[in-house]
């Protein structure tokens, strides 16, 4: 079956520093990703939406800035948190969108800490 | 914009008996697609059932079913012989129009406890 990479799956930074989280799948091309991010208890909230080779859109109130995606191929993307601060602390998980449009293949998340 | 609603936060279900779990949503499309997913204490999501909103039939995955209602938009889902193993977080979530990106938007979740 279908799956996706995401690495690494915790990460601790310190604040004002920036980390790179990886999704990858593995066995089929994704030409669409998502980035989602999940609070404990809470329902996942999409960030932003990963074409290959085009711009990320972005969902209103995420700052472009701060969360910059590239998905320079058809198997990954990355999502780096920029000058990363204690709000930033989150689970953050990545989905793959397969080629019939209909299925999803999700990450098995990161979990980051900024300290 | 569509909205997903889950009335539900907590669930609770003795192991062999049923338990349905309400979703309702908001939309103007006429097409489109619905799914379950669950999300266990490991946080890796799951893809519990899919509902092609132009099917009438319910889907049906073994222990899983769902009640389609497409005029009321409503989409419970329905875990039936309840196994320790469904005590996870359920996720009802809408898949927008190919052309608005074909994401997928989430309900709040409901937390469903298995007692034995």
């Amino acid at each position: 079956g279908a799956v996706v990479s995401q690495h690494p799956s915790r990460v601790i930074c310190k604040s004002g520093t920036s980390v790179k989280i990886e999704c990858r799948s593995l066995d089929f091309q994704a030409t669409t990703m998502f980035w989602y991010r999940q609070f404990p208890k809470q329902s996942l909230m999409l960030m932003a939406t990963s074409n290959e080779g085009s711009k990320a859109t972005y969902e209103q109130g995420v700052e472009k800035d701060k969360f910059l995606i590239n998905h320079a191929s058809l198997t990954l993307s990355t999502l780096t948190v920029t000058s990363a601060h204690p709000e930033d602390s989150s689970f953050y998980i990545c989905s793959a969108r397969h080629t019939d449009l209909y299925g999803y293949t999700f990450g098995s998340g990161t979990r980051l800490t900024v300290v | 914009a569509q909205t997903v609603t889950q009335s539900q936060p907590e669930m609770s279900v003795q192991e062999a008996e049923t338990v349905t779990l309400s979703c309702t949503y908001d939309t103007s499309e006429s097409d489109y697609y619905l799914f379950w997913y669950k999300q266990p204490p490991s946080r890796q999501m799951i893809l519990v059932i899919r509902q092609e909103a132009y099917k009438q039939q319910n889907a049906t995955e073994n222990r899983f079913s769902v009640n389609f209602q497409k005029a009321a938009k409503s989409f419970s889902l329905k875990i039936s012989d309840s196994q320790l193993g469904d005590a996870a977080m359920y996720f009802c979530a809408y898949r927008t129009d190919y052309n608005q990106g074909g994401k997928l938007i989430f309900g709040q979740g409901t937390e469903l406890s298995v007692k034995p």
